[in-house]
């Protein structure tokens, strides 16, 4: 059974640093990484998506990062702001049939970026 | 961008009755749609997967007479929670697959904004 983890769960910095938000899975038979933010009460947004056969990808200020051997991913978000406090979580779409492509999140990473 | 919606987006209902969650897709046909639960503080939990004109397929521990999922159309599923508890206060989510064409990236699902549900 795929499992995934995130961590820290919690994760408070001043405006301007640079962090990184990790993710790791126990399966590494997987079709695609997929990292979205989540705001308070809110659906979730996606942020990237990395294809199995990809390093990384990058979006603006975000880059992620996989290394699908070791079943790990990482979300580095360069000169946070307040704005990008949220909760993001990483998930996983498997490939095996039994698990029909579905995806598996992970618990999430809940960030506050003071001002 | 692909645009999923669902209706309402909070609701209070009182024990015992039942409450129907709309989840739409705006700009795209959607073959499949999936149902997730979230509850405080946790991730999103699938409930079931709904695929147009067939019935649903839900996980392991879901109630099917509990939460009954209809997908009538490319575009419309709902999920209706019978016989509320308490218990099943939670946000739900619903998220849809566009129906694969030569240009898009397979599988990828857009998801909705929630369903705040509370139950007392």
């Amino acid at each position: 059974k795929q499992e995934v983890t995130q961590i820290p769960a919690a994760l408070s910095v001043p405006e301007g640093e640079n962090l990184v938000l990790n993710c790791s899975f126990t399966d590494s038979a997987i079709y695609n990484l997929q990292w979205f933010r989540q705001d308070p009460g809110k659906g979730l947004t996606s942020l990237l998506l990395i294809q199995s056969s990809q390093r990384e990808q990058t979006s603006g200020r975000l880059n992620a990062s996989l290394d699908k051997s070791s079943g790990r991913s990482t979300l580095y978000i360069a000169a946070s702001q307040p704005g990008d406090s949220a909760t993001y979580l990483c998930a996983v779409r498997m490939t095996a049939m039994e698990y029909g492509n579905k995806l598996v999140f992970g618990a999430g990473t809940i960030l506050r970026v003071k001002s | 961008g692909a645009v999923v919606s669902q209706h309402p987006s909070w609701v209070i209902c009182k024990s015992g009755t039942s409450v129907k969650i709309e989840c739409r897709s705006l700009d795209f046909q959607a073959t499949t749609m999936f149902w997730y639960r979230q509850f405080p503080k946790q991730s999103l939990m699938l409930m079931a997967t709904s695929n147009e004109g067939s019935k649903a397929t839900y996980e392991q521990g879901v109630e099917k007479d509990k939460f009954l999922i209809n997908h009538a159309s490319l575009t419309l599923s709902t999920l209706t929670v019978t016989s509320a508890h308490p218990e099943d206060s939670s946000f739900y989510i619903c998220s849809a697959r566009e129906t694969w064409t030569s240009g898009s990236i397979p599988y990828e699902q857009y998801f909705g904004p929630g369903t705040r549900l509370t139950v007392t």
